[in-house]
């Protein structure tokens, strides 16, 4: 089972500072099987990043993903307020589908 | 749009056996696996099980394998999770999700159904 490993656990920020979030994976992740979803209170998780750089449909340039074998980040360019979340990274390549534990984005 | 509407939460007690449904439309279901993924309250996101878009192929998560059973109805567009032997840890709020490409990454979630198991 590939353990996805992310730091920091929460990460205190102003708006319009930038965002940078890693996920650490026990064993090599091919980068075409990496996403970045989004998530919010009382909300279903939202699909932010595949392919550890490629945006879904309708997610703002603001987002960008890096990274390969296995050490991947997230960046968030200028945080707006809708941004603070909890950010997930996901391994899609081998079954257990595993997630990541989250990071917290929350206002300082 | 498309649309994913879980249903069959609820109130169980230990030992006890629940189904999960998910209805889906806006899309051609047969074309994509699907997925559930649970979370407990107040903690992260566990994949839980996946099948293939022709329902030949599924996966489980070991703290489920034995114990649940994903399912679908490609005739109903309707997915399914039959969950037995419940645990107090099976407790959560249980999504569907349709997958993006391939097995994942999951492009669209269900609202979510929560499972309370207890005595």
């Amino acid at each position: 089972e590939i353990v996805l490993t992310q730091s920091p656990a929460t990460l205190s920020l102003s708006p319009g500072e930038r965002a940078t979030l890693s996920c650490r994976a026990s064993q090599s992740v091919s980068s075409s099987y990496l996403a970045w979803y989004q998530q919010k209170p009382g909300q279903a998780p939202r699909l932010l990043i595949y392919g550890a750089s490629s945006r879904a449909t309708g997610i703002p340039d603001r987002f960008s993903g890096s990274g390969s074998g296995t050490d991947f980040t997230l960046t968030i360019s200028r945080l707006e307020p809708e941004d603070f979340a909890v950010y997930y990274c996901q391994q899609c390549g081998y079954s257990p589908f595993t997630f990541g534990p989250g990071t917290t984005v929350d206002i300082k | 749009e498309v649309q994913l509407v879980e249903s069959g939460g609820g109130l169980v007690q230990p030992g006890r056996s629940l189904r999960l449904s998910c209805a889906a439309s806006g899309f051609t279901f047969n074309s994509y696996a699907m997925s559930w993924v649970r979370q407990a309250p107040g903690r992260g996101l566990e994949w839980v099980s996946t099948i293939g878009a022709s329902g030949g192929i599924t996966y489980y998560a070991d703290s489920v394998k034995g114990r649940f059973t994903i399912s679908r109805d490609n005739s109903q567009n309707t997915l399914y999770l039959q969950m037995n032997s419940l645990r107090a840890e099976d407790t959560a709020v249980y999504f569907c999700a349709k997958a993006f490409r391939g097995w994942a990454p999951f492009d669209y979630w269900g609202q979510g159904t929560l499972v309370t198991v207890s005595s």
